[in-house]
């Protein structure tokens, strides 16, 4: 079975651009979450989707992202305009289920370096 | 104070040596406690998933944890190299699938 894949696995961007990274999930996965990790700093959650409703968006960093997930499949993250500080690995999961022993498939990362 | 500590190493240690590895929390609320492997380039892989103080054992690995000190641990028993990778302490509160990372340990086994 594949596992969570994201598309680009990297992409270079000027200042002022816009970029869209791509996460597929696991088939049959109703939970997706996005993660981001900027150079030197943890991991840290942007948001959950059930489905195609944003169950919890309050690591989203401000109004210059914004995630869809249009029938409930795969999800897509914009980042308009793009600021230097956008630059990390944005991670893509998903999931069965939600709560205990609930597992979150990571996916291998989309390395975004905004110039 | 950051929610989850973690230090990042490096760490480093000759194959078939025993690893510890540490996370502290602040946030009492959580209540569920992961570790997962990272290798270079990849997504983290989750390895061990607790809830409950006490230990929790899966072959070469074993995840402890203590709540009233708020403190979690990761044993890997006879490393070897391919035991390479960051490894990632996650947590996450009850009712929320909200994952809070610690920033990652470095660990490099030598042969």
């Amino acid at each position: 079975e594949a596992g969570v894949t994201q598309f680009p696995s990297h992409s270079v961007i000027e200042k002022g651009q816009t970029v869209t990274l791509r996460c597929d999930p696991i088939s049959g996965h109703d939970n997706l979450y996005w993660y981001r990790r900027v150079m030197g700093k943890e991991i840290k959650f942007l948001l959950h989707f059930v489905k195609e409703s944003k169950q919890d968006e309050s690591g989203m960093p401000n109004n210059r992202f914004l995630a869809e997930r249009t029938g409930g499949t795969y999800s897509t993250l914009k980042v308009q305009p793009a600021e230097l500080e956008d630059s990390g690995v944005y991670f893509c999961a998903s999931s069965q289920a939600q709560g205990r022993g609930n597992e979150q498939f990571f996916g291998p990362g989309t390395r975004l370096t905004v110039l | 104070q950051k929610e989850v500590e973690q230090d990042p190493g490096p760490l480093s240690v000759p194959e078939g040596a025993i690893v510890s590895l540490n996370c502290t929390y602040s946030n009492s609320a959580f209540q569920y406690f992961m570790w997962y492997r990272q290798y270079s380039r990849k997504g983290p892989e989750l390895l061990m998933y607790t809830y409950s103080s006490g230990n929790k054992e899966d072959g070469r690995f074993t995840a402890q944890v203590d709540k009233s000190s708020k403190y979690i641990s990761l044993f890997i028993r006879d490393s070897q190299p391919s035991d390479s990778a960051t490894y990632l302490c996650a947590m996450k509160q009850g009712g929320s699938e909200k994952l809070v990372f610690g920033k990652g340990t470095k660990l490099t086994v030598n042969p």
